[in-house]
């Protein structure tokens, strides 16, 4: 029964580059979401989604960041154009029926932009 | 003001001590409440759930007023592997918001 997985583990980009970043939950967890560390801060809360939907995506910056969750396959965490103030730890979690001790993270990607 | 707030510490205490955590949240309509922790460079991980009554589990135990919309963690006899960054969490509507955490260490 494997975990949340989350890939890459750690990711370099250079400045205007894209990158993504991949999230597949637990078996039979259908309810995704992503959340950002900084260096020495706490988690922030970027999106919640389902299958092909976007629940809350109040936590995610206007421009230059999306995220999806295909009916098929992971969901990914896309930022275009990356800035220094990008680089930080990346986390997901996924849960069965939305929040509740069933939140199970993933290892989170790193991401450093240089 | 933030929804979820918890001093940040941090706490440095000896092995055997008593420690205890506070954190506040800020949407009363909030339906439920957890404790993760959090080791360096590593995912949260749920530590315990907290009730309304109150709960234990071995050395840790979890406390909440819903009235002052208040949240606490009391670790005992605390233990060097106890050293983590503590995260109270607050969830509602099927999102879970996360404080800053507060990082304990304990030391020998």
């Amino acid at each position: 029964n494997a975990g949340v997985m989350q890939n890459p583990r750690h990711l370099v980009r250079r400045r205007g580059q894209e990158a993504r970043l991949r999230c597949s939950p637990m078996k039979g967890h259908s309810h995704v979401y992503w959340y950002r560390q900084l260096p020495e801060e706490g988690l922030k809360f970027m999106v919640y989604l389902q299958k092909e939907n976007i629940i809350d995506e109040s936590g995610m910056p206007k421009e230059r960041f999306s995220a999806e969750f295909p009916k098929e396959g992971p969901s990914i965490l896309r930022i275009q154009q990356v800035v220094r103030g990008d680089s930080a730890a990346y986390f997901c979690a996924s849960s069965p029926s939305g929040g509740g001790a069933g939140y199970t993270f993933g290892s989170g990607t790193r991401l450093t932009v240089v | 003001r933030k929804e979820v707030e918890q001093d940040p510490g941090p706490f440095n205490v000896p092995e055997g001590a008593t420690v205890a955590f506070n954190c506040t949240y800020s949407n009363s309509a909030s339906q439920s409440f957890f404790w993760y922790r959090q080791d360096c460079r590593k995912e949260p991980k749920l530590l315990m759930s907290v009730y309304s009554s109150g709960n234990e589990d071995g050395r840790f135990t979890a406390q909440l007023n819903r009235a002052s919309q208040y949240i606490s963690l009391l670790i005992r006899d605390s233990k060097l592997s106890d050293s983590a960054t503590y995260l109270c969490v607050v969830s509602n509507n099927n999102d879970m918001r996360f404080g800053a955490g507060t990082r304990l260490t304990v030391k020998p």
